[in-house]
C-alpha cells in the first residue's frame, strides 16, 4: 500500500543544517514535493523533485533522492528560528491524482 | 507561485447547523481540488477531489451527505459541513492543481491557508 514516513522530531540550533528525512513505498511516484506548516496555517510548498532526479537545490534548501531505497531527505542550510514549523513530504502517485503525506516532522530551531 | 484562498479563515458555529467553506484558484484554472482535514498534531487526511463539472470522489470513511463538494467552476469548490457536530471541528484545507504544460507535463499542488471550524 500507499505509506510515507518521516520522523517526528527534530531540534537543532539556529545556524546549524536541518536535515529530515521521509520513506516512501510507492515505487510509481512521480514528483514528491516538501511542504512547510506554520503553527495555525496552511501548507506552503517549499520545493520538489521529478522522481528521476537526484538532487536538487534551491538557496537554503537541498533535496536528496534515493529512489533505490525510496528515501528523501530535505536539508536546510543555516537553520533560522524562523525555519520552526512542521514539514511534510508528499509523494504524488503518476495516473491517480493522489498525493500521500507524510505524517510530518516537527522542527523546532533553538537561539 | 500560484494562490489558492479559502473563505471564512475561521467560524464557530452552532451544533446541527451547516457551514460552506469556499476554495479559490486566483490566478489559475483548476481542474482538480481536494479537501483535506487535519487534527491537532497530525498530518492531512484527504477528504475528497473534487473535479469541475463532475462529482466529487470521496475516500474510505467520509460520508459523502455529510461532506457536500460542489466544484461549479475552474476557480472555485465549495465544501459544505452538513448538521455539523463537535466532532466536525477540525482545520480543513483545500489544494488546487495547476497543470502546465513545457519541457514536460507537470502538475504542481498549492494550498489554501485553512479553515478553522469549531462546532459548540
Amino acid at each position: 500500500g500507499e505509506d510515507v514516513e518521516q520522523s517526528l522530531f527534530l531540534s537543532v540550533r539556529e545556524g546549524d543544517s536541518s536535515v529530515i528525512n521521509c520513506t516512501y513505498t510507492d515505487s510509481s511516484s512521480t514528483y514528491l514535493y516538501w511542504y512547510k506548516q506554520e503553527p495555525g496555517a496552511g501548507l506552503q510548498l517549499l520545493t520538489y523533485i521529478f522522481s528521476n532526479m537526484d538532487m536538487k537545490q534551491d538557496q537554503r534548501l537541498t533535496v536528496l533522492l534515493n529512489k533505490k531505497d525510496k528515501h528523501l531527505s530535505l536539508r536546510i542550510a543555516d537553520t533560522q528560528t524562523g525555519d520552526s514549523a512542521i514539514y511534510f513530504c508528499a509523494e504524488w502517485i503518476s495516473g491517480t491524482y493522489k498525493y500521500i503525506f507524510g505524517t510530518g516532522t516537527r522542527l523546532k530551531v533553538l537561539a | 507561485g500560484a494562490v489558492v484562498s479559502q473563505h471564512p479563515s475561521w467560524v464557530i458555529c452552532k451544533s446541527g447547523t451547516s457551514v460552506k467553506i469556499e476554495c479559490r484558484s486566483l490566478d489559475f484554472q483548476a481542474t482538480t481540488m481536494f479537501w483535506y482535514r487535519q487534527f491537532p498534531k497530525q498530518s492531512l487526511m484527504l477528504m475528497a477531489t473534487s473535479n469541475e463539472g463532475s462529482k466529487a470522489t470521496y475516500e474510505q470513511g467520509v460520508e459523502k451527505d455529510k461532506f457536500l463538494i460542489n466544484h461549479a467552476s475552474l476557480t472555485l469548490s465549495t465544501l459544505t459541513v452538513t448538521s455539523a457536530h463537535p466532532e466536525d471541528s477540525s482545520f480543513y484545507i483545500c489544494s488546487a492543481i495547476e497543470r502546465t504544460s513545457g519541457n514536460y507535463f507537470q502538475e504542481t499542488q498549492y494550498f489554501g491557508p485553512g479553515t478553522r471550524l469549531l462546532v459548540l
